[in-house]
């Protein structure tokens, strides 16, 4: 039973530029979520998709944006890169419906903006 | 706005002994009270989670100790092996039916020497 995955695992970029990392979440689980975590600090909750549909969202600009395809799986996307981007990004699902559903976080992509 | 203190930032515990990590809220709107583990490169893995209107969680060597009155959780680990040597956080969700959304802790960096 694969749990969580994300790809890449590395990404360099350079500011300005634009990025896209995937995620295919947890088998059963239709649920994901994004989580930032810079070097040093707590993950911080970027937004939740379930539907396909953005159901919730944290203190993120709207350079930060994302979808969720019929497979339940997801993209995050961050346009216009700053140095300040660099994190280790987190994806998590879980199951609706489970009022005290767990998330499983993947291993993350750790994103590097040059 | 809805927070999550941790302390303290590190941990260095003997082999054999009990590690507390604590937490505090400042928000009353809090469902649910997970705790991640996280090893370098690797993403947050639930540990143990707690509700509010239980007082204690064990499983195995780990307890959650909860008081809702004072706002704070913390988690004791019994026996501490070089092999928990890891970064603990802790986090609670918002009251909101979804299940999504944590707000993390800073991050306890533990150390067990042999």
């Amino acid at each position: 039973d694969a749990g969580v995955t994300q790809s890449p695992t590395h990404l360099i970029k350079t500011r300005g530029q634009q990025v896209t990392l995937r995620c295919s979440p947890k088998s059963g689980h239709d649920t994901v979520s994004w989580y930032q975590q810079a070097l040093g600090q707590g993950p911080q909750f970027i937004f939740q998709y379930y539907e396909e549909e953005e159901r919730q969202r944290g203190n993120f600009p709207d350079r930060f944006s994302g979808h969720q395809f019929p497979n339940y799986s997801s993209e995050l996307n961050v346009n216009a890169l700053l140095l300040g981007d660099s994190a280790l990004y987190l994806c998590a699902s879980s199951l609706e419906g489970g009022a005290f559903s767990p998330l499983h976080f993947g291993n993350g992509t750790r994103l590097t903006v040059t | 706005q809805q927070q999550v203190k941790q302390s303290p930032q590190s941990l260095i515990v003997q082999k054999g002994g009990i590690s507390i990590i604590n937490c505090a809220y400042e928000n009353t709107a809090f469902d649910y009270f997970p705790w991640y583990q996280q090893f370098p490169g690797k993403g947050p893995a639930l540990l143990i989670a707690i509700r509010p209107d239980v007082s204690e969680k064990k499983e195995g060597r780990f307890t959650i100790s909860f008081n809702k009155s004072a706002k704070q959780f913390s988690l004791h680990i019994m026996d501490s092996q070089p092999g928990d040597s890891a970064t603990y956080f802790c986090a609670a969700r918002p009251f909101s039916g979804n299940t999504g959304k944590l707000i993390f802790g800073q991050g306890t960096t533990l150390q067990v020497k042999p």
